[in-house]
């Protein structure tokens, strides 16, 4: 089954304690992407990556970081988390960045820090 | 830049009734238009997309339709059911861009 796969679903941490959420996907796409969604502003995307070692900022990149050394995995990497990241996160892939194909999400990971 | 502006929810509606949600955007290119769905606890599944003005996306009985000239993509259903109720996504992609900008959802809540 062709499927977006994150872990872990939830989570609760406190303030400065490393974690990573995993992103893996099954259908050999060459994009990756996360988002964050939040009340009233919808789903903003945090990094992306067109393809192995290619990874680039989206629009809320602070306090995060990724990497992308096999095609099927996209690791999301808070390193000093805080409470303002506090949120639900999506991983997303689809075959390729450009061009109107669709994207895939993962069923999201909820995050709270404490 | 880029943008995309719903409708407030939640929508109230009873099975049956017919639906409308409003959508509009702004973008500098030529944008490909989307919605998505988000059942409870799940991640967003494309529901339907128009990739130029005019186009009509269609899929489980939604329809929008990409009118360039309001730019609008309002998604609508003659006959909502329970298992409509979700939250819905208004989505674009603006030419040569590789990322979704994503309005703020719409919630609809379906009663029986």
């Amino acid at each position: 089954e062709a499927q977006v796969t994150q872990n872990p679903r939830y989570l609760i941490t406190v303030t400065g304690k490393k974690l990573t959420v995993t992103c893996s996907q099954n259908m050999n796409h060459e994009y990756m992407s996360w988002y964050r969604q939040d009340p009233g502003l919808g789903l903003r995307q945090i990094y992306y990556s067109m393809n192995v070692e290619v990874t680039d900022k989206g629009d809320v990149p602070e306090g995060y970081k990724v990497s992308r050394k096999e095609k099927r995995n996209f690791p999301l990497i808070l390193e000093s988390p805080s409470p303002n990241q506090t949120s639900l996160y999506f991983c997303a892939s689809s075959l390729q960045g450009r061009g109107t194909g669709e994207l895939f999400f993962g069923e999201g990971s909820r995050l709270t820090v404490l | 830049g880029d943008s995309v502006t719903q409708m407030e929810g939640p929508v109230t509606l009873s099975e049956e009734a017919f639906l409308t949600i409003n959508c509009t955007y702004t973008a500098t290119g030529y944008p490909s238009l989307f919605w998505y769905v988000q059942y409870p606890g799940e991640g967003l599944q494309l529901l339907l997309k128009a990739t130029k003005a005019d186009d009509k996306g269609s899929n489980k009985g939604f329809e929008a339709t990409y009118r360039k000239e309001t730019t609008s993509f309002h998604l609508e259903k003659g006959s909502v059911q329970v298992s409509d109720s979700a939250v819905y996504f208004c989505a674009l992609k603006d030419t040569g861009f590789q990322k979704l900008v994503f309005g703020t959802g719409t919630r609809l809540l379906v009663s029986p």
